[in-house]
C-alpha cells in the first residue's frame, strides 16, 4: 500500500529564513508527488508536482521541492519564508490501487508558522 | 480554469436530519471526483470515488448507507450525510480531475470545502 509520512506536526520558522518541510513516501512504481497547502476552512491549493524529469521542481509562490529518489522523499522549501506562508503543507503521492485506478493518498499536513 | 466549487461552506444541522453537500466542477469535465473528510487533527481521510453514471466506490470502514454519493452528470456530485449525528461534524472536501487532463498525470483540484456542525 502506499504511503505519505509528514514527520513534523509543525515547522517555526522566523520571516526571512529558509524553510523546509519534510515528506517521505512508499509507492509501488513511479510515483507522482504533489504538495498542497491549506489555509484555514479552506480547501487545498495546489502548490508543485513531480512527475518525471528535474529532480527539483518549482512551484507556485517561490516554493520549490527536492525529489530524492534514493531517499524516497520529496521536501519543500522556499529561500526566505513570508508570514504570509503561514499554513497547512500536504503532501501527497499518487499511485495504483488493486482496483487499477491511480488514487492520492495524503500525508498528516505540517503546520507552518512563519514568526515575524 | 479549473474551479471546483463546493457549497454550502457552513451548514449547522439538527441531529438525525440529513444534510447535501455539492461539489461541481465549473469549467471542466470530470467524470471521477473525490469526497475526503478532515479531522480536528488535520489529516485527510478519502472517503469515496465518485464515477458519473455508476456507483460510488467506498474506502474500508465509511458507511455507504450512510453519506450516499450521487455523480449524476460530468460536473456534479453531491455527498448526502443521512441521519447525521455529533460525531459527523467534520469538514468535508471533494476534489475532482479533469477528464482530459488526467492521463497527464496532473493534479486534482479541491473544492474550499464544507464546515458541518451537527447539533
Amino acid at each position: 500500500a502506499q504511503s505519505v509520512a509528514q514527520p513534523e506536526d509543525q515547522v517555526n520558522v522566523a520571516e526571512g529564513n529558509p524553510l523546509t518541510v519534510k515528506c517521505t513516501y512508499s509507492v509501488s512504481g513511479n510515483p507522482y508527488l504533489f504538495w498542497y497547502v491549506q489555509y484555514p476552512n479552506r480547501g487545498l491549493q495546489f502548490l508543485l508536482k513531480y512527475i518525471t524529469g528535474d529532480n527539483l521542481v518549482k512551484g507556485s509562490y517561490g516554493f520549490e521541492a527536492e525529489f530524492n529518489k534514493s531517499q524516497t522523499s520529496f521536501h519543500l522549501k522556499k529561500p526566505s519564508a513570508l508570514v504570509s506562508d503561514s499554513a497547512l503543507y500536504f503532501c501527497a503521492v499518487r499511485g495504483m490501487n488493486s482496483g487499477g485506478y491511480q488514487k492520492v493518498t495524503f500525508g498528516t499536513g505540517t503546520k507552518l508558522q512563519v514568526i515575524p | 480554469g479549473a474551479v471546483v466549487s463546493q457549497h454550502p461552506s457552513r451548514v449547522i444541522c439538527k441531529s438525525g436530519t440529513s444534510v447535501k453537500i455539492e461539489c461541481r466542477s465549473l469549467d471542466f469535465q470530470a467524470t471521477t471526483m473525490f469526497w475526503y473528510r478532515q479531522f480536528p487533527k488535520k489529516s485527510l481521510m478519502l472517503m469515496a470515488t465518485s464515477n458519473e453514471g455508476s456507483k460510488a466506490t467506498y474506502e474500508q470502514g465509511v458507511e455507504k448507507d450512510k453519506f450516499l454519493i450521487n455523480h449524476a452528470s460530468l460536473t456534479l456530485s453531491t455527498l448526502t450525510v443521512t441521519s447525521a449525528h455529533p460525531e459527523d461534524s467534520s469538514f468535508y472536501i471533494c476534489s475532482a480531475r479533469d477528464n482530459l487532463l488526467w492521463r497527464e498525470n496532473t493534479e486534482a483540484f479541491f473544492g474550499q470545502g464544507t464546515r458541518l456542525t451537527v447539533v
